[in-house]
C-alpha cells in the first residue's frame, strides 16, 4: 500500500486549495478513505471520510460546508477541496486508508502535505 | 461537543509497564466506540498500533495491548524500551461517521 499526498502550499485566508492522494497497492474503490490533519506542534484531528462503495461522506464540524472530499476510482485518487480557508486550517494533511464498509479502522498513512494559510 | 481525554504526559522506566488511557468528557468508553491507538515519532506520520479496542495491527509486538479499563480505553505497554518514547494518540468513533481524537500523551522512557 502506498499513499502519496500532493497539492499543499501557501494560500491566503479566504482562498482555496485542492489536495490529492494517489493510492496504490489495494482495491481503492472498496475502502473508506480519510483525511486527518495536524497543526504545527499540535495533536491529530479527523477531518473527513468517504466510504468505499457508496461514497457516503462525513465531515468534522470545523470544516463542514467549506471542505469537500471526493474520489476518482478510475485514477485511484482521493481529493480534498478546501475553500474559504482560515489560519486555523494550517496543518499537515494526511491521507489515511480505512477499512471496508462496516469496519472501523485507520490503516495506512501517507507522509502528509503541508498547508499554510497566511497573508 | 465530544471531548476525548488523554494524559498529557507519562513517564516509565526501561523494562517497566505503563497504561495510557482514553476517556470521554461525559460518559464511558465502550467497544462501540471502536477505540484505535496510534504511535507518532517526531517528523513521521502516525502508525496504527491497536484497532477495535484490542486488535494489534500487523507487526505490533504483543507487549502492547489494548483494553477497556473501567470507563476508559487503555493502551498498556509492558517491558518499555527506549524506542517506545513517542506521542500516543487514541481516536473514538462517536457515531454518524464522526471520529474524535484525544489530545495525545507524550511518553518518556527514563
Amino acid at each position: 500500500v502506498q499513499l502519496l499526498e500532493s497539492g499543499g502550499g501557501l494560500v491566503q485566508p479566504g482562498g482555496s486549495l485542492r489536495l490529492s492522494c494517489a493510492a496504490s497497492g489495494f482495491s481503492f474503490g472498496l475502502y473508506t478513505m480519510r483525511w486527518v490533519r495536524q497543526a504545527p506542534e499540535k495533536g491529530l484531528e479527523w477531518v473527513s471520510s468517504i466510504r468505499g462503495g457508496d461514497t457516503t461522506t462525513h465531515y468534522a464540524d470545523s470544516v463542514r460546508g467549506r471542505f469537500t472530499i471526493s474520489r476518482d476510482t478510475s485514477k485511484n485518487t482521493l481529493f480534498l477541496q478546501m475553500d474559504s480557508l482560515r489560519g486555523e486550517d494550517t496543518a499537515v494533511y494526511y491521507c489515511v486508508k480505512g477499512g471496508v464498509p462496516g469496519t472501523y479502522y485507520f490503516d495506512n498513512w501517507g507522509q502528509g502535505t503541508l498547508v499554510t494559510v497566511s497573508s | 461537543q465530544t471531548v476525548v481525554t488523554q494524559e498529557p504526559s507519562f513517564s516509565v522506566s526501561p523494562g517497566g509497564t505503563v497504561t495510557l488511557t482514553c476517556g470521554l468528557s461525559s460518559g464511558s468508553v465502550s467497544t462501540a466506540h471502536h477505540p484505535i491507538w496510534f504511535q507518532q515519532t517526531p517528523g513521521q506520520p502516525p502508525r496504527t498500533l491497536i484497532y477495535d479496542t484490542e486488535i494489534r495491527s500487523s507487526g505490533v509486538p504483543d507487549r502492547l495491548s489494548g483494553s477497556i479499563l473501567g470507563p476508559k480505553a487503555a493502551l498498556t505497554i509492558t517491558g518499555a524500551q527506549a524506542h517506545d518514547e513517542s506521542d500516543y494518540y487514541c481516536v473514538l468513533f462517536v457515531g454518524r461517521g464522526i471520529w474524535v481524537f484525544g489530545g495525545g500523551t507524550k511518553l518518556t522512557v527514563l
